[in-house]
């Protein structure tokens, strides 16, 4: 399987500061990344898929960037609403992975 | 779209289990559809995938064997059957309907979970 390692496990950030996580992949994925939002006790949401087009009705202060092995999930100007778990997924293989996360916390 | 899983339960290991997934809101037959599972405080987990005929079927490698995913186009309904469950199976379970071709890339709608505790 394809092993998608995400760092920071977890950060710590105020309201207003620029916030970056990566995801980096066991092997090249092309484009085929995706990256969710989960906050406590509710469904994940989809925030970005294949790297960098984002959802309809996601804040454009999210942007996805990356190819091959390594991707970024950049956060501009950090939102109380933004204070959540980051997960990425990879979808080049059919078995499907995600990374284990990266918790954003307030500072 | 909505979809609304059911099924989860206290049970105990070795056990077997059928979840169950309401779709409506879109036109089933159309998307594959996914399981996904979240252990309490842990991270996401892809289970299994199904394509929207049934033709194509896939599982991570760690649940084969023990987990059957099915779908009923006619119910709009997707299932997940697990067999000798054991306590790390103690999780979370989400429906997810893909987008794409096939297996589909993502997924872009999620239902809220359903809770399968495996203990004696």
């Amino acid at each position: 399987d394809i092993e998608m390692t995400q760092s920071p496990s977890s950060l710590s950030a105020s309201v207003g500061d620029r916030v970056t996580i990566t995801c980096r992949a066991s092997q090249s994925i092309s484009s085929y990344l995706n990256w969710y939002q989960q906050k406590p006790g509710k469904a994940p949401k989809l925030l970005i898929a294949a790297v960098s087009s984002l959802q309809s009705g996601v804040p454009s202060r999210f942007s996805g960037s990356g190819s091959g092995t390594d991707f970024t999930l950049t956060i501009t100007s950090l939102q109380p609403e933004d204070f959540a778990t980051y997960y990425c997924q990879q979808s080049y293989s059919t078995r499907w992975t995600f990374g284990q996360g990266t918790k954003v916390e307030i500072k | 779209v909505q979809l609304v899983e059911s099924g989860g339960t206290l049970v105990q290991p070795g056990r077997s289990l059928r979840l169950s997934c309401a779709a409506s809101g879109f036109t089933f037959d159309d998307f594959a559809m996914h399981w996904v599972r979240q252990a309490p405080g842990k991270g996401l987990e892809w289970v299994s995938g199904i394509s929207l005929n049934s033709n194509t079927i896939v599982y991570a490698d760690s649940m084969k064997g023990r987990f059957t995913i099915s779908r009923d186009n006619a119910k709009r309904s997707l299932y997940l059957q697990i067999n000798s469950l054991r306590p790390d199976d103690t999780a979370f379970y989400y429906c997810a309907k893909a987008r794409g071709s096939s297996l589909g890339h993502n997924l872009d709608n999620w239902g809220q979970g359903t809770l399968v505790i495996v203990s004696s």
